[in-house]
């Protein structure tokens, strides 16, 4: 069966403490894996698109990073208005544009 | 910034009532897709098409059902609403392999 895990749940940290989030899949085919942010009450809002394994992407403070198995979100030196959920979406191949979405990590970065 | 436009925000309404949460986007995307979304809870797809007069149902189970006769308007309907569809729904859009979400409506069924 195909599956996303985000770890951890929930993360608090200290502006200015860098940190990593997680996603973990286990899918049959792999067309491309997302990071999206969501804010309280929002819709997702799309931060990167990784399409093999060693790809990375960045942009401000937010690195992603894809393996065969897993992908992650470093984090570097938050601010408080980094803080909103992260979610990890997979592509499947075959078939429609499905994405498949992690339960998310809510990311608090207290001043 | 994406064009993708969703009304009511937010709608309490009682049991038995029809509902239609409406979803429009002014990107001329052709992939339109509604999620269903519990608080702190994954995003689960359950209507989805690739162009007018193309819909299909998703993955979780739903009662509501979809129209597609623009390729800008994608509403979703609820003709007898119940407190088990209280929820958060999302709509999106795509070209290629990026979506792109609208501000979600939160329903309360009550």
């Amino acid at each position: 069966e195909d599956q996303v895990t985000q770890s951890p749940e929930a993360l608090r940290l200290q502006e200015g403490e860098s940190s990593s989030l997680n996603c973990s899949y286990t899918v049959s085919g792999l067309r491309g894996l997302f990071w999206y942010r969501q804010d309280p009450g929002k819709g997702p809002e799309f931060l990167f698109t990784l399409y093999s394994a060693g790809e990375e992407k960045e942009k401000e403070r937010l690195k992603a990073t894809l393996t065969k198995k897993e992908s992650f979100l470093h984090i570097t030196a938050p601010k408080p208005e980094d803080s909103a959920t992260y979610l990890c979406a997979v592509h499947l191949s075959g078939g429609y544009n499905k994405l498949i979405f992690g339960a998310g990590t809510r990311l608090a970065v207290h001043p | 910034e994406a064009d993708i436009y969703q009304t009511p925000r937010y709608l309490v309404i009682g049991t038995g009532k029809k509902i239609t949460l409406e979803c429009s986007q002014t990107m001329g995307h052709d992939k339109m897709y509604w999620y269903q979304q519990d608080p702190g809870m994954e995003l689960h797809l359950i209507h989805y098409s690739y162009g007018v007069n193309s819909t299909e149902k998703g993955d979780l189970s739903s009662e509501s059902t979809v129209s597609r006769i623009r390729t800008e308007h994608f509403p979703l309907t609820l003709e007898s609403a119940r407190p088990s569809h209280t929820s958060q729904y999302l709509c999106a859009s795509s070209v290629g392999t990026e979506a792109f979400f609208g501000q979600g409506t939160r329903l309360t069924v009550v």
